[in-house]
């Protein structure tokens, strides 16, 4: 079965940036684009962004665009999410998914942004 | 961008039948595919519904989806609830490079 595994989750001053990771496993990574969607402490679930399976396309919602950059690595078949510039509303766990329908998700990854 | 619309909370009693409705704000609701995810306590959301109405492997048949154009409005129906069906669930759909989240329903099932 797909497994995604996230980390890189910390706590974080606001303003400053962190990097999180999903490694990917038991599917053709390559083949298929990648999300990430977070959650603030109870909330729902906001996507975040979104890759092509070549990492040539990438978008993202409005709330992090100009600071967050989504990258991945086929070769190594890891998905990222740099953060920068983070504000105290970043606070969420991110979860990582496979495709634009979410077909699969991981475990999620909590970030927290404080002073 | 367009808003989905789900009513925030429907109970019903084990055994029935609920239906979960998510209403699009704008555009047309057919013209990309529904997703619906469910989401335990404490748990990562879990796909029930893709691509409108199909079920993942390991979902049980007693979840359904399915789109009304007539009221631009996508539905989950589950039948024969059973007490773990008790959680939250999410519709989600995409436009033009951007997907959008329903706000969530709580099940209760008592």
């Amino acid at each position: 079965e797909v497994q995604l595994l996230e980390s890189g989750g910390d706590l974080v001053q606001p303003g400053g940036s962190l990097r999180l990771s999903c490694a990917a496993s038991r599917f053709t990574f390559s083949n298929y684009a990648m999300s990430w969607v977070r959650q603030a402490p109870e909330k729902g679930l906001e996507w975040v962004s979104s890759i092509g399976g070549r990492g040539g396309d990438t978008y993202y919602a409005d709330s992090v665009k100009g600071r967050f950059i989504i990258s991945r690595d086929n070769s190594k078949n890891m998905l990222y999410l740099q953060m920068n510039s983070l504000r105290v509303e970043d606070s969420a766990v991110y979860f990582c998914a496979r495709r634009w329908v979410l077909d699969y998700w991981g475990q999620g990854t909590p970030v927290t942004v404080s002073s | 961008n367009f808003l989905l619309t789900q009513p925030h909370s429907v109970s019903e009693s084990p055994g029935k039948t609920v239906t979960i409705s998510c209403t699009r704000s704008s555009g047309i609701i057919a013209s990309n595919y529904v997703q619906w995810y469910q989401q335990r306590p404490g748990s990562s959301p879990t796909t029930v519904i893709y691509e409108d109405n199909q079920r993942p492997s390991g979902v049980p048949d007693r979840f359904s989806g399915s789109i009304d154009s007539s009221s631009n409005s996508a539905s989950l129906t589950i039948s024969g609830l059973k007490t773990e069906d008790e959680a939250d669930y999410y519709c989600q759909s995409s436009d033009t490079n951007t997907a959008v989240f329903g706000g969530g329903t709580h099940l209760t099932v008592l």
